[in-house]
């Protein structure tokens, strides 16, 4: 399975920008980079997912690099709610998602 | 509406008790799949169907089985449940197994062996 390295932990200040950091050095042309997190007691959610472009919605924002051996998912203005373990994930030509530890982000009011 | 839904939220039996968790979406997506969470918080993939047919089965005791009676619903039935089997169980649904689309999840179902 793709490997991506993720810190076990960040913290942040509300309403400011998080940028959380994923490394993915093995990653092969077709894969594509996958962001969920998970709050609380929740099941995963969906944040973005991208290939070879930078990508936004309305949730975040996604920083790929052009080499794309490595990603950052922009949180633009971080609110209490934000606080989740968020998982960095590539998704290959297979029809799974493998999930890692993640990165456990804390926000401080 | 609520995009994926299990059943039953919680879940306590006793050891070699069978039960079953439901698992419905109402995406039209054509894919799902069952994980399970322990307690160390990893979160790893046991089954996924694909229009019904079983495209993923990771190393999972067979006490374990998935059934599909349609694209909307994906059960999981477990045999002779062992304290081991202590976990939270999601269910996803996805449009499609290329790497281009995100997976829906459900709010999982907490199942406690005693």
């Amino acid at each position: 399975d793709a490997k991506t390295t993720q810190p076990n932990s960040m913290e942040s200040n509300e309403e400011e920008p998080v940028h959380l950091p994923c490394n993915h050095s093995t990653i092969s042309g077709t894969d594509y980079i996958h962001w969920y997190r998970q709050l609380p007691s929740q099941g995963p959610e969906y944040v973005i997912h991208g290939l070879t472009s930078n990508v936004n919605n309305r949730m975040a924002s996604l920083a790929i690099a052009e080499d794309r051996k490595s990603s950052t998912l922009i949180l633009h203005r971080a609110t209490l709610r934000d606080a989740a373990v968020y998982y960095c994930i590539l998704r290959v030509r297979a029809q799974k998602l493998v999930f890692g530890q993640g990165t456990r982000l804390t926000i401080n009011p | 509406d609520t995009a994926v839904s299990q059943t039953p939220k919680y879940l306590v039996t006793q050891m070699g008790n069978d039960k079953s968790i439901k698992c419905e979406q109402n995406l039209g997506h054509d894919t799902m799949y069952w994980y399970k969470q322990d307690s160390k918080k990893f979160l790893k993939i046991m089954f996924s169907y694909n229009n019904k047919e079983l495209i993923i089965n990771e190393t999972v005791p067979n006490r374990f089985s998935p059934k599909s009676p349609d694209k909307a619903h994906l059960n999981l039935h477990i045999n002779s449940l062992e304290l081991g089997d202590s976990a939270v169980y999601f269910c996803a649904s996805s449009q499609g197994h290329a790497g281009g689309y995100g997976y829906t999840f459900g709010s999982g179902t907490r199942l406690t062996v005693v």
